[in-house]
């Protein structure tokens, strides 16, 4: 089944530790996206990548690093520079050219990681 | 002005109303629009694109008015398993990336 997976489900960490959050897929999507989302907030867009080995920064970039070594894979890591990082983080890709036809932008979601630091 | 506004709700309806919810956004220059679902603590999954001569899919209808910057989302019949956050979405012109409401949640009670 084609999809998108984040793993894992739930991480805890100290504070001052570094985490990596992993993201696949395997739609063939061009694009991935990461946003975190807090208790009644809206997805805020942290990075994205349209292209192997390029990303650009989203609204939130401060505190994270993103690669893009291979067109399925897409990982975060949450550096000890961030100073909130407890949320729910999620990984969403979405088709960026197709041909034939205009590109929709729909974004489809994994079911997201969520990070909790102590 | 908010790039995309909704009104956080709860919006409480009994089994079979119909329920609609309205978004504003604020560019003006804003290309796609689209209507997501997000259950308790699940990502969200797309419910429907919405087009410029609106759109009707089974129970849900979409509309768009651009001159007021607005798109709506309508749920006849209304489903306890409907019940859920309702996230409003969208695209500026170009590529560029999605921009997302809060969101509305619709409670649906027996």
């Amino acid at each position: 089944d084609g999809g998108i997976t984040q793993s894992p489900k739930y991480l805890f960490r100290k504070e001052g530790q570094n985490v990596t959050l992993s993201c696949e897929q395997n739609l063939n999507h061009d694009a991935m996206y990461w946003y975190r989302q807090d208790p009644g907030q809206g997805l805020r867009l942290i990075y994205y990548s349209q292209i192997v080995n390029d990303f650009q920064k989203g609204d939130i970039a401060e505190g994270y690093s993103v690669s893009r070594e291979k067109k399925e894979s897409f990982p975060l890591t949450v550096t000890s520079a961030q100073k909130n990082p407890t949320a729910f983080y999620l990984c969403a890709s979405s088709m960026v050219r197709a041909s034939g036809r205009l590109p929709s932008y729909e974004q489809y979601f994994g079911p997201g990681t969520r990070l909790t630091v102590t | 002005r908010k790039e995309v506004e909704q009104d956080p709700g709860p919006f409480n309806v009994p089994e079979g109303a119909t329920v609609a919810f309205n978004c504003t956004y604020s560019n003006s220059a804003s290309q796609s629009f689209f209507w997501y679902r997000q259950d308790c603590r699940k990502e969200p999954k797309l419910l429907m694109s919405v087009y410029s001569s609106g759109n009707e899919d089974g129970r849900f209808t979409a509309q768009l008015n651009r001159a007021s910057q607005y798109i709506s989302l309508l749920i006849r019949d209304s489903k306890l398993s409907d019940s859920a956050t309702y996230l409003c979405v969208v695209r500026g012109s170009g590529y560029s990336t999605l921009t997302f409401g809060k969101g509305t949640m619709l409670l649906v009670s027996p």
